[in-house]
């Protein structure tokens, strides 16, 4: 079955850059129309898209955060890594990667979550 | 930038039907999913393709997209559908969440 978990540190100082691994089992980022996604959500408050990677490497940014984004693949690994530059208290959130395939139009949807991680940013 | 609109909360009896909105422009155009995510809990895909169910989701759960409205039904609502409930469309390269939708059963 398919696995994803995040994993990263839980708090970081603002200014500071934020490192996330996303590890999965169960597919592979090889195989085409697979991607990995990473969507965040701030406490009590609605999910927010932020960077797609595809199979064949072809990657998709949040136009408002895409000056701070990066994702990368390993796929020897089963990792997706995503970095955030310069956090902001604001940043703080729970950070979910998922799973992603293209659907028979063309379309890709986020059809399995992994847990999540929190992280807080703070001095 | 392209905006989901969806109601802040919707109520329902359970057995009853309930009804959850998701509003754009020219929304008939796109690919609506929807998600529940329970409190504490990660997301769960229950449609894409505007109607199609993945593997495990209750029949009860059933979509539709028209005009600038998609639409989540859930039939014969039951106390374990309590959560909230997302949209999701692709614009411009660019995944657009809705705002979330509380569902409460009472």
């Amino acid at each position: 079955q398919i696995t994803l978990k995040e994993s990263g540190p839980t708090l970081v100082k603002p200014t500071q850059t934020l490192t996330l691994t996303c590890t999965f089992s169960g597919f592979s980022l090889s195989t085409s129309g697979v991607g990995v996604g990473w969507i965040r959500q701030p406490p009590g408050k609605a999910l927010e898209w932020l960077a797609l990677i595809f199979w064949d490497d072809d990657k998709r940014y949040s136009p408002s955060l895409k000056s701070r984004l990066t994702i990368t693949k390993d796929t020897s690994k089963n990792q997706v890594v995503l970095t955030m530059t310069n956090m902001d208290p604001v940043d703080t959130a729970t950070y979910y990667c998922a799973h992603s395939r293209r659907g028979d139009y063309g379309d890709y949807f986020f059809d399995y979550w992994g847990q999540g991680t929190l992280v807080t940013v703070s001095s | 930038s392209y905006e989901l609109t969806q109601p802040p909360s919707v109520s329902v009896s359970p057995g009853q039907t309930a009804s959850i909105t998701c509003s754009g422009d020219k929304l008939e155009d796109k690919y609506i999913c929807w998600y529940q995510q329970k409190s504490g809990q990660s997301p769960v895909l229950v449609i894409y393709q505007d109607s199609k169910r993945p593997s495990g989701i209750p029949e009860r759960f059933s979509g539709s997209n028209s005009g600038n409205t998609a639409t989540l039904t859930i039939s014969g609502t039951q106390a374990m559908d309590e959560a909230d409930y997302y949209c999701q469309a692709w614009d411009s390269n660019t995944a657009v969440f809705g705002g979330g939708t509380k569902l409460t059963v009472l």
